[in-house]
């Protein structure tokens, strides 16, 4: 079964514009985390945001915030004021198993999705 | 923040020859990299755990004899492709954990591998 689920392909949003990139996720360890990476067509892989199971507030940085609804196992990441240098591939992640000794620390990736922002 | 460097960023090799790429944790200390496989436009598939003075652990369906993984330092691991098919082409990137506990993996700049 799939653990990290990004079903957007692809997403347009014009500049300066706000756009949601959706993630779902399916674990039932209680201690996880949750990241977003960005990789531009360099391919360097470019860290964005990190939210913990146990955190009570969702995760903001910058222009990025993490909308975080633990019940429903999604975690959406927002980008507000759209910049054309946000074109991207944006990739979600899921850490397992942070406590005790099942922290190996391997992320697991959704498919990405593609975003273009259109001046 | 902590940096990951792999080298070489590209490379173009024959069918048939061996290829390594070396990833190297600059500011901290690794006992834990990974190696991941990723096809244009496609997610990054994780291969194999390298473990510094151990074994590696590969995925399911990674061939240990393909992806020779070899974490020779607490700041570098190593992967080599051998005897290197045109379907082995793909961009290689490695990863470490940084130093808290529950933090991001920084990832190195990857590696382009083109076989001829």
């Amino acid at each position: 079964a799939q653990k990290i689920t990004q079903t957007q392909p692809g997403m347009f949003v014009q500049e300066k514009e706000a756009v949601t990139l959706d993630c779902t996720y399916d674990t039932s360890d209680p201690s996880y985390g949750l990241f977003w990476y960005k990789q531009p067509s360099s391919g360097e892989m470019i860290f964005l945001i990190y939210q913990g199971s146990y955190d009570q507030q969702n995760a903001t940085e910058g222009r990025y915030s993490l909308n975080f609804q633990k019940a429903r196992k999604s975690a959406n990441l927002v980008i507000s004021a759209s910049q054309l240098g946000d074109s991207a591939m944006y990739f979600c992640a899921m850490r397992e198993g942070l406590s005790g000794s099942g922290n190996t620390g391997k992320l697991i990736f959704g498919q990405g999705t593609t975003l273009q922002v259109k001046p | 923040g902590a940096v990951v460097s792999q080298h070489p960023s590209r490379v173009i090799c024959k069918s048939g020859t061996s290829v390594k790429i070396e990833c190297r944790s600059l500011d901290f200390q690794a006992t834990t990299m990974f190696w991941y496989r990723q096809f244009p436009k496609q997610s990054l598939m994780l291969m194999a755990t390298s473990n510094e003075g151990s074994k590696a652990t590969y995925e399911q369906g990674v061939e240990k004899d393909k992806f020779l993984i070899n974490h020779a330092s607490l700041t570098l691991s190593t992967l080599t492709v051998t005897s290197a098919h045109p379907e082995d082409s793909s961009f290689y990137i490695c990863s470490a954990p940084g130093p808290a506990a529950a933090g991001e993996l920084f990832f190195g700049e990857g590696s382009r591998l083109t076989v001829l």
